[in-house]
């Protein structure tokens, strides 16, 4: 199975800051990744899909770049609600796998 | 409003066998594919089985294949997983989860969450 390496597995930040999280792919994935939030006790949220794609109701301060192996989500400017652990998956090629997490905290 | 909510979840005994269901509401569930993705308390996420919009697909991770199967029931608004022989590793909440698409492994929207603690 594809193997996906995030980094950094985790990094304190201010709001206001630019937060960018990168997911490394083990062999090609064209552009078959998704990224989510998700916040204690609470399941994940889809924030984006086909490496770029917004999802409905997402905020336009969330974005994703990046096809093949390497991929990136920018937070533009970290507001209080962002603080959360974020995972990208991949759906390229079956089966589905997760990353191991990136978790934003306050700086 | 789309809603997902888990249930059958608890607390249960090595090699004992659990069903838990998944009822759904907001959105045309029998044109959509869905999933059962599974999270060990403080762990990752881990994709456990999918199916598609008929039944006509499923599929499961290698870690659980001959001990779960999934179901759904398109008349009831409802997704099942049959688990049998639990482990302690089976130990996690999980979610159902709705794909974007008929098969598509894409988690657009998720339940809650189910918890499911195995003892010996």
């Amino acid at each position: 199975a594809i193997q996906l390496a995030q980094s950094p597995s985790s990094l304190s930040a201010s709001v206001g800051d630019r937060v960018t999280i990168t997911c490394r792919a083990s062999q090609g994935i064209a552009t078959g990744l998704a990224w989510y939030q998700q916040k204690p006790a609470k399941p994940p949220k889809l924030l984006i899909y086909d490496a770029s794609s917004l999802e409905d109701g997402v905020p336009s301060r969330f974005s994703g770049s990046g096809s093949g192996t390497d991929f990136t989500l920018t937070i533009s400017s970290l507001q209080p609600g962002d603080f959360a652990t974020y995972f990208c998956q991949q759906f390229n090629k079956y089966p589905p796998v997760f990353g191991g997490g990136t978790k934003v905290d306050i700086k | 409003e789309v809603q997902l909510v888990e249930s059958g979840g608890g607390l249960v005994q090595t090699g004992r066998s659990l069903r838990l269901s998944c009822a759904a509401s907001g959105f045309s569930f029998d044109r959509y594919g869905m999933h059962w993705v599974r999270q060990a308390p403080g762990k990752g996420l881990e994709w456990v089985a999918g199916i598609s919009w008929n039944s006509g697909s499923m599929g499961y991770a290698d870690s659980v294949m001959g001990r779960f199967i999934i179901s759904r029931d398109n008349a009831k608004n409802s997704l099942y997983l049959q688990i049998r022989s639990l482990t302690v590793e089976d130990t996690a909440f999980y979610y159902c989860a709705k794909d974007i698409d008929y098969y598509r492994f894409v988690f657009q929207m998720w339940g809650p969450g189910t918890l499911v603690t195995v003892f010996s």
